[in-house]
């Protein structure tokens, strides 16, 4: 069964910190990877979408990270900032024909003055 | 300028009634998708629209019926509202179906 799970469920770190969230999925075959980042209230705003060949992409603070042996992705947040409070999900699209796209439950994280 | 906009923000209404939710692009895309975001803040597809024709319909009750007048819009027309509708309903957007999607705000619906 196709599946995307997100660890932890929820994190709180302080200002300034790093954290990494991570992605297991069991889709099969695979297309591509998206994290996407949801403010309260708001949608989902992507971050990084990784293909099969691509194990690290970055855009700005967040780093993505895939291991498509394993099946792993995570996503690297330096230097964290009170903005960053978020939901973090990740997404997975099957590389069938259907291009179904599977999503994780996501992060919640909450950084703290 | 909104990139993808969906009106109304917010919805509430009683049980049995039809309402529609409004989503326009601006982007040029011709994917648009409608997704439901439930309690628990999951997200799931509902439905995909590829140049006006519907490629995707996870397993949506025949109350909800997408309507595409052209590429730059995407309307969803809900049937019969029951309970178990109420939750946020996000319009997006991509260039090609694999490629980054592009969300609007939200509207929440609350079925009474």
């Amino acid at each position: 069964k196709n599946q995307v799970e997100q660890s932890p469920q929820s994190l709180i770190i302080l200002e300034g910190k790093n954290c990494t969230l991570q992605c297991n999925y069991t889709v099969s075959p695979f297309s591509n990877l998206r994290w996407y980042k949801q403010d309260t209230g708001r949608g989902p705003v992507s971050l990084t979408i990784m293909t099969f060949s691509e194990n690290t992409k970055s855009n700005g603070r967040y780093t993505a990270t895939l291991d498509a042996d394993t099946k792993q992705s995570s996503l690297h947040i330096t230097a964290s900032q009170l903005s960053d409070s978020a939901s973090y999900i990740c997404v997975v699209t099957a590389g069938d024909s259907t291009d179904k796209l599977i999503f994780g439950t996501g992060t919640r994280l909450q950084v703290f003055p | 300028d909104t990139a993808v906009s969906q009106t109304p923000k917010y919805l509430v209404t009683q049980m049995g009634n039809d309402k529609s939710i409004k989503c326009e692009q601006n982007l040029g895309h011709d994917t648009m998708y409608w997704y439901k975001q439930d309690s628990k803040k999951f997200l799931k597809i509902m439905f995909s629209y590829n140049n006006k024709e519907l490629i995707i319909n996870e397993t949506v009750p025949n109350r909800f019926s997408p309507k595409s007048p052209d590429k730059a819009h995407l309307n969803l027309h809900i049937n019969s509202l029951e309970l178990g509708d109420s939750a946020v309903y996000f319009c997006a957007s991509s260039r090609l179906k694999n490629t980054e999607a592009f969300f609007g705000q939200g509207t929440r619906l609350t079925v009474v």
